[in-house]
């Protein structure tokens, strides 16, 4: 258990519609990455929360949005969604500072669009 | 941006060594990692390597080699519960954002 959780775990949803997926990072990290994972491109990362704030941007597309709130939970939103946004989507989070820098995956939630 | 490479695909028998290779083209490299990840599960981590060299823990070892972009997962005495995806990932400047490859899908046979 990494420590990092993730709800739901699946979801299944239809074209046009608007889910949001939650993060609860590791107690004490302030970094929150939100991955997306299909079968054809590999882990894509979409973006990055750093104690409240965004920190990176990647391949997120205009229709998903996420934010980081004071406790550090996380959520992503993805709206209109489309056939091709199935996939499995990742939070993990890192401490930031010394040490090794690793980040830790939550379960992931597994989103089908139909 | 980043191009990170290794192959789609390797198999390999029980108990044997296997290499897996990765390659990566950056600008502010800032430390490579390796994941293991079984199917539908979330990725967790083996190794990190920033400086030259190679990085032992237990039966998995690490090696980077920075002035030639490359890196590999070494991983001895396989047993079958080391089938899965092992996926090569760097982080680029002073934030902890990783950009991965696309996974090398290990099978080991008995």
């Amino acid at each position: 258990d990494s420590g990092v959780t993730q709800t739901p775990k699946h979801l299944i949803t239809a074209t046009g519609q608007r889910v949001t997926l939650r993060c609860s990072p590791r107690s004490g990290d302030l970094s929150v990455y939100w991955y997306q994972q299909s079968l054809d491109q590999g882990l894509q990362f979409l973006i990055q929360y750093y104690n409240g704030e965004e920190r990176a941007k990647g391949n997120i597309l205009e229709r998903f949005s996420a934010q980081q709130f004071p406790d550090l939970h996380s959520e992503l939103n993805l709206s209109s969604l489309e056939l091709g946004d199935s996939a499995l989507y990742f939070c993990a989070s890192g401490r930031g500072g010394e040490g090794i820098p690793e980040a830790f995956f939550g379960q992931g939630t597994r989103l089908t669009v139909v | 941006g980043q191009n990170i490479d290794q192959p789609t695909e390797m198999t390999a028998t029980e108990g044997a060594i296997v290499q897996i290779n990765c390659t990566y083209q950056t600008s502010g490299f800032n430390g490579l990692f390796w994941y293991q990840q079984h199917a539908g599960e979330a990725p967790t981590f083996l190794s990190y390597n920033v400086l030259d060299g190679l990085e032992e823990k237990g039966r998995f070892s690490s090696f980077l080699s920075r002035s030639k972009g490359y890196s590999y997962l070494l991983l001895k005495e396989l047993q079958m519960k080391d089938s899965a995806s092992y996926l090569c990932a760097v982080r680029e400047g002073a934030g902890n954002m990783l950009t991965f490859g696309g996974g090398t899908r290990l099978m080991v046979k008995p």
